[in-house]
């Protein structure tokens, strides 16, 4: 069965200061995707990146950056220099599109707050 | 581009009455639409797969008969909540993904529906 886990349900920290959020996946497909969604507080989900199983290379974008380790099933993200406009639930998410018809497993998510 | 549009935001009615939301893809046409629930402080919660001229595909646990879902055309899904109650107060989500996009396994997420009823 496939199943992701965002073992922080809760993050604090002070603005300027770097967080990374954490992600664990399960699956026994060998062609998966991952992903990271931001949903701040007006509710709306922001899709931030995608991953596919063959590429583990990392990404960086900005202040945003994400690390896949196959090894781990992990594909945790780091906020480097946090702002109080990062503070949102930060969801990580799991497709298996050939097998499951693209359906998303989402982690329970992360509720960031960036204080100022 | 892959925008998706929900209406309405919110709506409050009164219990037993029926619900109809819309989603719709604004710049692509999606041939397949999911529809979420999501609790307060809580994950989404996947009750259907929507598919363009097709029944939908429901979750293990959804009601077929309560929430009905239609997918007349390729930019447009409604999800019907059927004799609401108060127990069906929740925060609805739809997405879409774009087939012919660059990126055709990703869910692009409408805003958000927020069902209250009385």
């Amino acid at each position: 069965a496939q199943k992701v886990t965002q073992a922080q349900t809760e993050i604090s920290v002070v603005e300027k200061e770097d967080v990374t959020l954490d992600c664990v996946y399960e699956t026994r497909d060998t062609t998966y995707y991952l992903f990271w969604y931001k949903q701040p507080p007006s509710g709306e989900l922001v899709f931030l990146i995608r991953r596919n199983s063959f590429d583990e290379q990392n990404e960086i974008s900005g202040r945003y950056s994400w690390n896949f380790q196959k090894s781990t099933s992990s594909f945790n993200f780091t906020i480097t220099a946090s702002q109080v406009v990062d503070s949102a639930v930060y969801f990580c998410a799991l497709s298996d599109l050939y097998n499951q018809g693209g359906k998303l497993i989402f982690g329970q998510g992360t509720e960031l707050s960036v204080k100022p | 581009g892959a925008v998706v549009s929900q209406h309405p935001s919110r709506v409050i009615c009164k219990s037993g009455t029926s619900v109809k939301i819309e989603c719709r893809s604004l710049d692509f046409q999606a041939t397949t639409m999911f529809w979420y629930r999501q609790f307060p402080k809580q994950s989404l919660m996947l009750m259907a797969t929507s598919n363009e001229g097709s029944k939908a595909t429901y979750e293990q646990g959804v009601e077929k008969d309560k929430f009905l879902i239609n997918h007349a055309s390729l930019t447009l899904s409604t999800l019907t909540v059927t004799s609401a109650h108060p127990e069906d107060s929740s925060f609805y989500i739809c997405s879409a993904r774009d087939f012919r996009g660059r990126h055709p396994d990703t869910q692009y997420f409408g805003p958000g529906t927020r069902l209250t009823v009385l």
